[in-house]
């Protein structure tokens, strides 16, 4: 499965965008990227997935290179509800989801 | 619907004891996750269950750590006996599966069981 690099540290103003990055240089072609956050004392929550294309739902946006080799996670409209670690992962065959460190972002009012 | 149960939230036990850990999945949910997340660090996966056979446990310290998913539907882990760094919460996820297809493969998690050993 491949790996995943994310800084280890963020901040954000609150009602800014949050733009979290995450390298896979070493994705295959048919593995997706995931994104999980994980709020203190909760399980992981999922947040978007994506192959190829850029992907949008009502929580965020999920921008991927055109070599795929890189993508971003973006929270539009960061609140202080959005303070959490968040979890790039790329899911192989196996159908498992191995978690990195992550990023922990914090949003600050 | 409902989400991914777990039981105890919280348990705290002398080294050398036991404990067992129960989940209970999202209905219909084929494959069943459990990771454990100590504390700092991102959850690690310890065994994956398709319906009520084991896909993966080649995390799992089979020397302490057994799991259990009868008739595919609730699963069971259990530690015996527990160590000083066994101390870590456990989390339990299910999806649907199917990620062999359609590469999608959404785990929906529990709110986790906290252990720690003294």
């Amino acid at each position: 499965d491949a790996k995943t690099t994310q800084p280890p540290s963020m901040d954000c103003a609150e009602g800014r965008a949050a733009n979290l990055p995450c390298n896979h240089s070493t994705i295959s072609g048919n593995e997706y990227v995931y994104w999980y956050r994980q709020i203190h004392s909760q399980g992981p929550q999922y947040i978007i997935h994506g192959l190829k294309n850029n992907e949008t739902n009502e929580m965020a946006s999920l921008i991927i290179t055109e070599d795929r080799k890189s993508s971003t996670l973006i929270l539009p409209h960061a609140t202080l509800r959005d303070t959490a670690v968040y979890y790039c992962i790329v899911l192989g065959y196996t159908g498992k989801l191995i978690f990195g460190q992550g990023t922990t972002l914090q949003v600050k009012p | 619907e409902a989400g991914v149960a777990q039981s105890p939230r919280y348990k705290i036990i002398e080294k050398r004891q036991s404990v067992a850990f129960w989940c209970n999945p999202i209905s219909g949910h084929a494959t069943l996750y459990w990771y454990q997340q100590i504390l700092g660090q991102g959850p690690k996966l310890l065994i994956q269950f398709q319906n009520n056979g084991v896909v993966d446990d080649s995390q799992l310290p089979k020397d302490r750590f057994s799991a259990e998913r009868l008739k595919g539907v609730d699963s069971t882990l259990k530690i015996q006996p527990a160590k000083l760094e066994d101390s870590a919460v456990y989390l339990c996820a299910s999806s649907s599966g199917g990620w062999v297809r359609s590469g999608a493969n959404v785990l929906t998690f529990g709110a986790g069981s906290r252990l720690t050993v003294l």
